[in-house]
């Protein structure tokens, strides 16, 4: 079974383009979730998206990062326009949605191997 | 505010010595503590997930305690090997109404020498 793919593997970009990632999850994970890592910090929970909604997005850093899920496969995370602070390493995870109804079933989440965003 | 707290200090540690890292917490209740394996230029893999209310998980060669009096978990790799180089992350569950999500130590780079 293939596990969560990321492209591409490294973007190199100048200030102020526009650059897209994206991720595709294990197949029949509805979880989708954006994580980022910038030199010297911890990697940070960006957004979550179940199926096509965005369930949590509270971790975007501002509103030139936008995230989708059109028919609630694959996801883009782009970024426009890009500034220097925007450089990291860019995670995203996926698992299954489980447990039943009033419970809580906390599902593992498996990560990609990452985009490494390189912003001149 | 909520904390995540992991040694920054790499631990070096020679081959078949137990490992023993260290992740101390703030403001997380209830606590689903995890711990992860990075590899470079990979993304985190789940190891271990122990809840609040047990204290001790094992799988193989690995322990993880819990003590949410100290509000501590202690992560140990027992007979540990060179492939167990890795760089080893602390997260806890972050509930929110709209769900949860991961937040992260910044993680304990360990290396096992022969």
């Amino acid at each position: 079974e293939a596990g969560v793919t990321q492209f591409p593997s490294h973007s190199v970009i100048e200030k102020g383009q526009t650059v897209t990632l994206r991720c595709d999850p294990i197949s029949g994970h509805d979880n989708l979730y954006w994580y980022r890592r910038v030199m010297g910090k911890e990697i940070k929970f960006l957004l979550h998206f179940v199926k096509e909604s965005k369930q949590d997005e509270s971790g975007m850093p501002n509103n030139r990062f936008l995230a989708e899920r059109t028919g609630g496969t694959y996801s883009t995370l782009k970024v426009q326009p890009a500034e220097l602070e925007d450089s990291g390493v860019y995670f995203c995870a996926s698992s299954q949605v489980g447990g039943s109804v009033g419970a809580f079933y906390y599902n593992e989440q498996f990560f990609g191997p990452g985009t490494r965003l390189t912003v001149l | 505010s909520q904390k995540i707290e992991q040694n920054s200090e790499a631990l070096n540690i020679q081959e078949g010595k137990t490992a023993t890292l260290t992740c101390n917490y703030t403001n997380y209740s209830p606590a689903y503590l995890q711990w992860y394996r990075q590899d470079p230029g990979r993304g985190p893999v789940f190891l271990l997930l122990i809840r609040e209310n047990e204290k001790e998980k094992r799988k193989e060669r690995l322990k993880v305690t819990f003590d949410t009096t100290l509000k501590q978990s202690l992560f140990h790799i027992t007979a540990s090997q060179p492939a167990d180089s890795a760089t080893y992350l602390c997260a806890l569950l972050r509930f929110s109404n709209s769900g949860y999500a991961l937040n992260f130590g910044k993680g304990t780079s360990l290396l096992v020498t022969p």
